[in-house]
């Protein structure tokens, strides 16, 4: 069955450091998200991306935040001057297409910054 | 925007047991539910959901039943198993998103004890 992978599966990064967090979506879905998940609370919207450009974000997704999907297969999340909030579960998600609804979710990057 | 609350925050039962874990929101215009099941260092997994035009779906041995008129959605898990235990996450889209942003509740922690 098809899924959506991520890497790394965990990313270690001093403050102030840029990560960059992949993902491949399933190969037939035209919309993809990022959302985060501090430990222990809430899945939380980051942002939205379809035909190659960003359809929603959150105030959380500010300067320092940006989405590419640089080839067919893959979408990536950068975060330029990391900081010690970002430190979370980072998900990517995709859909065959916006109004089902039906996001399908990676298994995470976990992030700390130190 | 969408604003969900979803309760218990904890739950336990013994196996064989069922569980219902209850979801309100408060985007009247909000159409799609969904339910996700989220085990130790893995993403959320779509497990059920339902659209506004229904007021039961059942899959096995998961339901979920929608009251507009409440605003609520709740998850019904019967004859419980150990491999049920996990995070549980409602969802709802807000109104006026095209793209699929969902907004999540808290999270419920279902034990099944043996």
């Amino acid at each position: 069955e098809p899924e959506v992978t991520q890497t790394p599966s965990h990313q270690v990064t001093q403050m102030g450091q840029e990560v960059i967090l992949r993902c491949v979506p399933i190969s037939n879905h035209l919309y993809f998200y990022w959302y985060r998940q501090i430990l222990g609370q809430k899945v939380e919207f980051l942002v939205s991306f379809y035909n190659n450009e960003i359809s929603e974000k959150s105030e959380i997704f500010d300067d320092q935040f940006s989405v590419e999907r640089p080839d067919g297969s893959n979408f990536t999340l950068k975060i330029r001057s990391t900081k010690l909030e970002d430190s979370a579960m980072y998900f990517c998600a995709s859909s065959p297409e916006a109004y089902s609804n039906e996001q399908f979710f990676g298994p995470g990057t976990r992030l700390t910054v130190l | 925007g969408e604003n969900v609350e979803q309760h218990p925050s904890t739950l336990s039962v013994q196996e064989g047991d069922s569980a219902v874990i209850k979801c309100t929101y408060s985007d009247s215009a909000s159409n799609y539910f969904p339910w996700y099941k989220q085990e130790l260092g893995k993403g959320p997994q779509l497990i059920i959901d339902i659209r506004s035009n229904v007021g039961e779906k059942k899959d096995q041995r998961i339901a979920v039943t929608l009251n507009k008129t409440a605003k609520h959605f709740s998850l019904h898990i019967t004859e419980t198993q150990p491999e049920d235990s996990a995070v549980y996450f409602c969802a709802a889209p807000p109104s006026g998103t095209s793209y699929g942003k969902l907004t999540f509740g808290q999270g419920t922690i279902l034990t099944v004890h043996p």
